[in-house]
């Protein structure tokens, strides 16, 4: 079974720049989620998906950053415009309607100059 | 609101030996879940260990095992015969809910845990 599939990996930016970030869930999870990890601290949830809908995005910047699920499958989160403080690890994870475990993808590494 | 604690930022143990992480939660909620997820320094967040507040029997998967004491809203993490691979960044984490109406996850600050040989 394949896993989360995020892309870029890194991504280095200068400040003002919009960026986008692509996740790809596990086949078949209805539940998509968003954390922003900045160092030395624990993932943080940005936003939470139920097939196309949003569940939860009361910690998004919305004045900077949005995301979309489109079809209810891939997930897209953008940044416009990056500000320093955005310079973090983006992790996508993605879960069953009804299962507890969520499954978590390699990271976005973004880095804003 | 749900908060999570981990009170040891890095810790170490030499191979072979058993470490213990510690971890604190507060929450009014009735029904939810407590994980450990490791992160190496590649960043991929495995899952080590799931344990579900319901549940009185303490959760064990191999070598991992927890001390879940819902009272005092404590959950340990044991981990016996340390291995070099153990070595990782250890969360603790908090999802509120069961069934389909789950949460997302809140997470600690972290345990670094270094394995010596």
């Amino acid at each position: 079974e394949a896993g989360v599939a995020q892309s870029p990996r890194y991504k280095i930016i200068e400040k003002r720049q919009s960026v986008a970030f692509w996740c790809n869930p596990i086949s078949g999870h209805a539940t998509l989620y968003w954390y922003q990890q900045i160092l030395g601290q624990g993932p943080k949830l940005l936003i939470q998906f139920q097939n196309n809908g949003v569940v939860d995005d009361s910690q998004l910047p919305k004045d900077r950053f949005s995301a979309e699920r489109l079809k209810g499958v891939d997930s897209t989160l953008k940044i416009q415009p990056a500000k320093l403080e955005d310079s973090a690890v983006y992790l996508c994870a993605s879960r069953t309607s009804t299962g507890s475990e969520q499954y978590f993808g390699p990271g976005t590494r973004l880095t804003v100059t | 609101a749900q908060t999570v604690t981990q009170s040891q930022p890095e810790m170490s143990v030499q191979e072979a030996e058993t470490v213990t992480l510690s971890c604190t939660y507060d929450t009014s909620e009735n029904n939810y879940y407590l994980f450990w997820y490791k992160q190496p320094p590649s960043r991929q967040m495995i899952l080590v260990i799931r344990q579900e507040a319901y549940k009185q029997q303490n959760a064990t998967e191999n070598r991992f095992s927890v001390n879940f004491q819902k009272a005092a809203k404590s959950f340990s993490l044991k981990i016996s015969d340390s291995q070099l691979g153990d070595t990782a960044m250890y969360f603790c984490a908090f999802m509120k809910g069961h069934g389909g109406s789950q949460g997302n996850l809140i997470f600690g600050k972290g345990t670094k845990l270094s394995v010596k040989p």
